[in-house]
């Protein structure tokens, strides 16, 4: 076990619709860290927060959005879904910038049908 | 940003054998490199790490060395085992987003 909780683990819903996938990270990780896994594919960086703020951004389409709350914890938002946004994602957590290691959940699998 | 580079995609070894997976990375600000074995349907998780100040590093059976002029950093498993079979990422950072290789599928066959 991680200490990283990301639910719900599975999610089958509709071309178009919208889904939030949730990320509690490891207790004392200021940075969330969001991943797309596509079937057989590598980690596609997605977007980076630490402490609140927006820290980096990756190949994150505009149709997708996050924030990390004051809580710490972290929601990825995915609207208009088409079928290829069917994947696995991930969110990973660490103490902050420059601390190495990244602990991952286990995933939250979306499928779009 | 960062590009990281991994080849190569399969590797088939038998049991006994090494293997060796390269990456290549872009940033010279990088300073970080992680590997992650992933199995299947689970998540990822570091077997070895360097820093951008050391150029080699051994943990039991598995190896990394880093060349910071050339930018590149590779994995060694030596004595593989079929437990070894997985997913192997690289990954480079600089202190904000790590990225990471596209994955290396290592089958040890027995």
């Amino acid at each position: 076990d991680s200490g990283v909780t990301q639910t719900p683990k599975h999610l089958i819903t509709a071309t178009g619709q919208r889904v939030t996938l949730r990320c509690s990270p490891r207790s004392g990780d200021l940075s969330v860290y969001w991943y797309q896994q596509s079937l057989d594919q590598g980690l596609q960086f997605l977007i980076q927060y630490y402490n609140g703020e927006e820290r980096a951004k990756g190949n994150i389409l505009e149709r997708f959005s996050a924030q990390q709350f004051p809580d710490l914890h972290s929601e990825l938002n995915l609207s208009s879904l088409e079928l290829g946004d069917s994947a696995l994602y991930f969110c990973a957590s660490n103490r902050g910038v420059g601390t190495g290691e990244l602990f991952f959940g286990e995933g939250s699998r979306l499928t779009v049908l | 940003g960062e590009n990281v580079e991994q080849h190569p995609s399969t590797l088939s070894v038998q049991e006994g054998d090494s293997a060796v997976i390269k990456c290549t990375y872009s940033d010279s600000a990088s300073n970080y490199f992680p590997w992650y074995k992933q199995e299947l349907g689970k998540r990822p998780q570091l077997i070895i790490d360097i820093r951008s100040n050391v150029g080699e590093k051994k943990d039991q059976r598995i190896a990394v060395t880093l060349n910071k002029t050339a930018k590149h950093f590779s994995l060694h498993i030596t004595e593989t085992q079929p437990e070894d079979s997985a997913v192997y990422f690289c990954a480079a950072t600089n202190n904000n987003d790590m990225r990471f290789g596209a994955g290396t599928r290592l089958t040890v066959k027995p």
